[in-house]
């Protein structure tokens, strides 16, 4: 079964604190892919990133960073320097051939506020 | 390109009222999507399509009907509207490559009353 947890439902920081998303998965898959997509206030989807299941190097852009764990089952979101724009709700979604329709399987996801 | 386009933005309905919600786009994606969001949790599939005139239904498929008629459009049918199905609705679409990351609309925000 696939299964996506966001612990975390709301997190506050103050501008220019660091800010780590947490994301634990599930898949019986050996293939999958795992995503991050920013849901601000306007309400539109924004990718974010894509990592498949056998690349598990770190990646960095900007003030943005992913740690991929398989030991763990984990791939979590770590935003440095927060500033107010990253307020909005951040979702992680999974994709794996388990789901048969290449369609994305999301968490609850986090809702970030960023206080000036 | 305008990517995935959705109409309408909002809307309310009646209960027993039908209507359909737009989606096209316009990067020739094979692969198309439909979602819905409800208060705080994440996205379920209702309904996708794999290409033109090929549909199949996703986790939450009950009360809707999608059709694929070109490679661009695949418009969400709801009959007779019930409370369950407020919600917000998005479509989404993928290249034919698999395990791409999708490209979403802006939404169509629903009320049924």
């Amino acid at each position: 079964a696939q299964k996506v947890t966001q612990a975390q439902t709301e997190i506050s920081v103050v501008e220019k604190e660091d800010v780590t998303l947490d994301c634990v998965y599930e898949t019986r898959d050996t293939t999958y892919y795992l995503f991050w997509y920013k849901q601000p206030p306007s309400g539109e989807l924004v990718f974010l990133i894509r990592r498949n299941s056998f690349d598990e190097q770190n990646e960095i852009s900007g003030r943005y960073s992913w740690n991929f764990q398989k030991s763990t089952s984990s791939f979590n979101f770590t935003i440095t320097a927060s500033q107010v724009v990253d307020s909005a709700v951040y979702f992680c979604a999974l994709n794996s051939r388990q789901t048969g329709a290449n369609n994305l399987f999301f968490g609850t996801g986090t809702r970030l506020t960023v206080i000036p | 390109n305008a990517g995935v386009t959705q109409t309408p933005k909002f809307r309310i309905l009646k209960i027993g009222q039908s209507m359909t919600l737009q989606c096209t786009q316009d990067m020739n994606h094979n692969y198309m999507y439909w979602y819905r969001q409800d208060p705080g949790m994440g996205l379920k599939l209702i309904y996708y399509s794999v290409g033109a005139g090929i549909t199949d239904k996703g986790e939450v498929p009950n009360g809707y009907n999608v059709s694929r008629s070109t490679t661009e459009d695949f418009p969400l049918r709801l009959e007779l509207a019930a409370p369950s199905q407020t919600s917000v609705y998005f479509c989404a679409s993928c290249p034919l490559a698999g395990m791409r990351e999708q490209y979403f609309g802006p939404g169509t925000r629903l009320t049924v009353t």
